[in-house]
C-alpha cells in the first residue's frame, strides 16, 4: 500500500513569508508525528497527533509554528513569518495507533528560507 | 529524558558483521529501545525494537544486557547498500517527545 507522502518535496521561500507543509499518513494510522531535521543532525520532535488532537506539542519551537489535523488523517504544518533558521527538512511519520509503535516516515519537505 | 550516546561514525568492509553500540545510562523501567536507519534524502526507516535480552529479525539483531544501560545493533554481512546513518532511540509508550533521535552513527561500507 501507499506509504507516508509529503508535499511539496522542496519549498523555497523568503524570510517573513508564510508556508504550509502537508503530510498524508498511511491510511488508518491514527498517530501522526512531525519532526525537523537539520543538516548532520537527527530528527527533532515537533508535535504528535492522536486522531484530530495534538496530544503533545512540546517540541514546537515557538508560536510561529502550528499544526492541524482536522479530520484525523492529513496534517498541515504551518510556519508564520519564516526565518532563515527555519531552513531544514521537515519529516512526517505515522504509526498505527500510538506512541511506541513503529513509525513510518515520509520523504520529508526540504524548506529553504532565503 | 533518556539521553543516548553513539559513535559518530564507523567504517566496514562488505561482508563483515557490524556492531553499533548505544549508551543510555538513564533508561527508565518502561522505556524500550528502537533503531532506525536513514539514507540521504529519505526519512528514517525502522530496523528493530527491543526491551531486554536479544531480539532478531530478518535484517538485524539487537542485544540488550541485563542492566539495559546500553544496547548493540548487529548487522550481519553488511553490503554497500547498508551505508547509512543509524539512530538509537529510547522511549516509552506514554510520551512522544521522549523519542529523541540524537546525532546517529554514520556507517560507511566499502569493498
Amino acid at each position: 500500500g501507499a506509504g507516508v507522502s509529503q508535499t511539496p518535496s522542496n519549498k523555497v521561500t523568503e524570510k517573513g513569508k508564510y508556508v504550509e507543509l502537508r503530510c498524508d499518513p498511511i491510511s488508518g494510522h491514527t498517530a501522526l508525528y512531525w519532526y525537523r531535521q537539520s543538516l548532520g543532525q537527527g530528527p527533532e520532535f515537533l508535535i504528535y497527533f492522536q486522531g484530530t488532537g495534538a496530544a503533545d506539542d512540546s517540541g514546537l519551537p515557538n508560536d510561529r509554528f502550528f499544526a492541524v489535523r482536522p479530520e484525523g488523517s492529513v496534517s498541515t504544518l504551518k510556519i508564520q513569518r519564516t526565518e532563515r533558521g527555519d531552513s531544514a527538512v521537515y519529516l512526517c511519520a505515522s504509526s498505527l495507533s500510538g506512541v511506541g509503535e513503529t513509525q513510518y516516515f515520509g520523504p520529508g519537505t526540504r524548506l529553504l528560507v532565503l | 529524558l533518556a539521553k543516548t550516546t553513539q559513535p559518530i561514525s564507523m567504517d566496514s568492509y562488505e561482508g563483515q558483521e557490524v556492531n553499533i553500540t548505544c549508551s543510555h545510562n538513564n533508561i527508565a523501567t518502561n522505556d524500550y529501545i528502537t533503531w532506525y536507519q536513514q539514507f540521504p534524502s529519505q526519512g528514517p526507516r525502522f530496523i528493530i525494537q527491543g526491551y531486554k535480552t536479544k531480539v532478531t529479525n530478518e535484517v538485524a539483531s539487537l542485544f540488550i544486557p541485563a542492566d539495559r544501560k546500553s544496547s548493540t545493533l548487529s548487522l550481519p554481512r553488511v553490503s554497500l547498500s547498508d551505508t547509512a546513518v543509524y539512530y538509537c532511540l529510547v522511549g516509552s509508550t506514554g510520551t512522544a517527545s521522549k523519542l529523541t533521535f540524537g546525532t546517529g552513527t554514520r556507517l560507511q561500507v566499502t569493498l
